[in-house]
């Protein structure tokens, strides 16, 4: 069973602030890395992509791989309420995703 | 943009209906899923299809079966609905690769009564 790990938390963080969220995943073999942001009631929206270790920046999201320790982290700079929802790590495994349960981010003004 | 677009938002359907949850793309995607959502559980893949006519089961098929007839078209089908069944249903869809992420549909908010 392919397994994509996160946090349930959730993650408080004051307005201003970078937040961090971790994903770990059980198979090396993964080459595509993604997350989503899915608001209360809503359906998920892909916001990064990730391929390559190292980092990738866009605008106040950067996104973090290492494959090595099969990792992945979102950072979100400058978090705002409006960032306040769920982030979902989709991993891919052999031209599926699996993603994990999600990490309950909240922006506090 | 990318529009995946499931037919109802709402859906409240009594035990043992047949029940059809609908959904259509309109980018020429080839690949298309669907997922239920359930709180604490995550997404879990229920149907995939990577071409009209194809389609494979994912993680958890069991009392659900697809239909693709139309390369735009992917319908999930709850054979005998159960109220364990009561989800939130999500369609997906992506083209062909894995470098892409999938769109994913509104949603639909099942509950068996």
């Amino acid at each position: 069973q392919k397994e994509v790990e996160q946090n349930s938390g959730p993650l408080s963080v004051p307005e201003g602030a970078i937040a961090s969220l971790n994903c770990t995943y059980s198979d090396r073999v993964s080459q595509s890395f993604f997350w989503y942001r899915q608001y209360s009631g809503k359906s998920p929206e892909l916001i990064m992509s990730i391929y390559s270790n190292g980092d990738k920046e866009d605008g106040r999201f950067t996104a973090q791989l290492n494959k090595a320790s099969q990792y992945v982290s979102l950072l979100i700079r400058d978090s705002q309420p409006s960032d306040s929802a769920t982030y979902l790590c989709a991993v891919e495994y052999g031209n599926k995703l699996v993603f994990g349960a999600g990490t309950i981010l909240r922006v506090k003004s | 943009d990318v529009k995946v677009t499931q037919s109802s938002r709402y859906l409240v359907k009594r035990t043992g209906e047949k029940v059809f949850l609908e959904c259509v793309q309109d980018m020429d995607h080839e690949n298309m899923f669907w997922y239920r959502q359930d709180p604490g559980l995550g997404l879990r893949l229920i149907y995939f299809s990577y071409d009209v006519k194809m389609k494979e089961k994912g993680d958890i098929p069991e009392g659900y079966s697809v239909s693709r007839e139309k390369k735009e078209r992917f319908s999930l089908i709850l054979e005998s609905a159960s109220t364990n069944q009561t989800s939130m249903y999500l369609c997906a869809s992506s083209p062909s690769g894995t470098n892409y992420g999938y769109t994913f549909g509104s949603g639909t908010r099942l509950t068996v009564v």
